[in-house]
């Protein structure tokens, strides 16, 4: 069956623009998460969803991120006035319910120039 | 401190060799541990489970040492396909969040 699709794959903004970077789950998935992976380093986790709801968004690094999940399915991260250090990986992850196994999407490669 | 940590390796056998390493995690409160596998640019995905008495998949044997708080991974065989970055995972409770390690880089030569 279908796994887990982001988009896009690859994105690359300037300084201080606005980026929107989306999530498909997998269908009937509960659970969706946001990470974030810079060159070399672990999984940082963002945000998590159960159903529409975000009971934890104790991740997101500052206020320019923010990220909403409609209808419990597509899920958008976006990220306004990016800076540099957002340079990373955005991955997104979704499970039947919270707490199981996840199964990872492919990932979008953000570059701020 | 970190919550999960692994020493990054790179762990670099040639084929057929055992290759093993550890995770340590810092909360006692855990109770479900994983491993994931990272290949080079691409998603993490599930590697096995840890139970409590130990696991076996195929050439890959996971531990659990609660005492210690530390989680290892054995690779038996090691095929040139093994070479990836190995991620441990580590679950509170009936909490929902998972805690990854940076990761444990394993290259296979020929």
């Amino acid at each position: 069956g279908a796994g887990v699709s982001q988009s896009p794959s690859n994105k690359v903004t300037e300084k201080g623009k606005d980026v929107e970077l989306r999530c498909d789950p997998i269908s009937g998935h509960t659970a969706l998460y946001w990470y974030r992976q810079s060159l070399g380093q672990g999984l940082e986790f963002l945000i998590y969803f159960q159903g529409n709801s975000a009971p934890d968004k104790s991740g997101l690094p500052s206020d320019r991120f923010s990220a909403e999940r409609t209808g419990g399915s597509v899920s958008t991260l976006t990220i306004q006035r990016t800076q540099q250090e957002d340079s990373a990986v955005y991955l997104c992850a979704s499970s039947p319910r919270g707490g199981l196994e996840q199964y990872f999407g492919p990932g979008t490669r953000l570059t701020v120039t | 401190r970190k919550e999960v940590e692994q020493d990054p390796g790179p762990f670099n056998v040639p084929e057929g060799a055992t290759v093993a390493f550890n995770c340590t995690y810092s909360n006692s409160a855990s109770q479900s541990f994983f491993w994931y596998r990272q290949d080079c640019r691409k998603e993490p995905k599930l590697l096995m489970s840890v139970y409590s008495s130990g696991n076996e998949d195929g050439r890959f044997t996971a531990q659990l040492n609660r005492a210690s708080q530390y989680i290892s991974l054995l690779i038996r065989d090691s095929k040139l396909s093994d070479s990836a970055t190995y991620l441990c995972v580590v679950k509170k409770g009936d909490d929902y969040k998972l805690s990854f390690g940076a990761g444990t880089t394993v290259t296979v030569r020929a």
